[in-house]
């Protein structure tokens, strides 16, 4: 069936510097792949998302590309901020019914 | 106003009693999910709903049951509660339709605690 890894955490970053939380997959065909951010407090929200190989999801300065040869979807970003603490998510959508199957999450701790 | 809410915020139960957590949402999806998040194992989703009169199990029903009693309205029950169904509660909805038909929008969830 379809899985997801992505990298454990908690990731702690100092403020400005460079992010990479890495996600590959497994999944049969042609899968969607997705980031999604849960802030404290709060449900997931979509970060960005790709639904092809070669595809650059992008939003907020991160940015993922879909890579089918070596099934990953690292999310990454140039330059973190306080704001962006937060766990994220990995997800796919394989074929048919919108189901998402969702990695364990990666908690990102930036300080200042 | 939220798209996407879930009634009760936090929920404290005892084990064996009877326990319902309520999703609605003003989207106007068809789609509807329910999903349960523990530490170290993301979301997994226990139940979906493609419209009124179709509901799907998910990778993790047992001990639960849901009831879509609209369009904007899908119940999670717990008819027996124990203890290691504690657990953040998550609602989802989705739009198999138009230009974001993969992305699906999360209530705030449902803490529930059983002792």
């Amino acid at each position: 069936g379809d899985s997801v890894t992505q990298m454990e955490g908690p990731v702690t970053l100092s403020e400005e510097a460079f992010l990479t939380i890495n996600c590959t997959y497994t999944a049969t065909g042609y899968p969607s792949l997705f980031w999604y951010v849960q802030y404290p407090g709060e449900g997931l929200q979509l970060l960005l998302k790709a639904t092809k190989a070669d595809d650059k999801g992008s939003n907020k300065g991160f940015e993922a590309t879909y890579r089918k040869e070596t099934t990953s979807f690292h999310l990454e970003k140039g330059s973190v901020q306080v704001s962006d603490s937060a766990v994220y998510f990995c997800a796919l959508r394989g074929g048919g019914g919108n189901k998402l199957t969702f990695g364990t999450g990666t908690q990102l701790k930036v300080e200042l | 106003d939220a798209d996407v809410t879930q009634t009760p915020r936090n929920r404290i139960t005892k084990t064996g009693k009877r326990i319902m957590l309520e999703c609605s949402q003003t989207k106007g999806h068809d789609r509807m999910y329910w999903y349960r998040q523990d530490p170290g194992l993301g979301l997994r989703l226990i139940y979906y709903s493609f419209d009124v009169k179709d509901i799907n199990k998910g990778e993790i029903s047992d001990g639960y049951s849901v009831s879509r009693q609209a369009q904007a309205k899908f119940s999670l029950s717990l008819e027996s509660a124990i203890p290691n169904q504690t657990a953040l509660y998550f609602c989802a909805t989705s739009d198999p339709s138009g230009a974001y038909t993969d992305t699906q929008y999360f209530g705030p969830g449902t803490r529930l605690t059983v002792l």
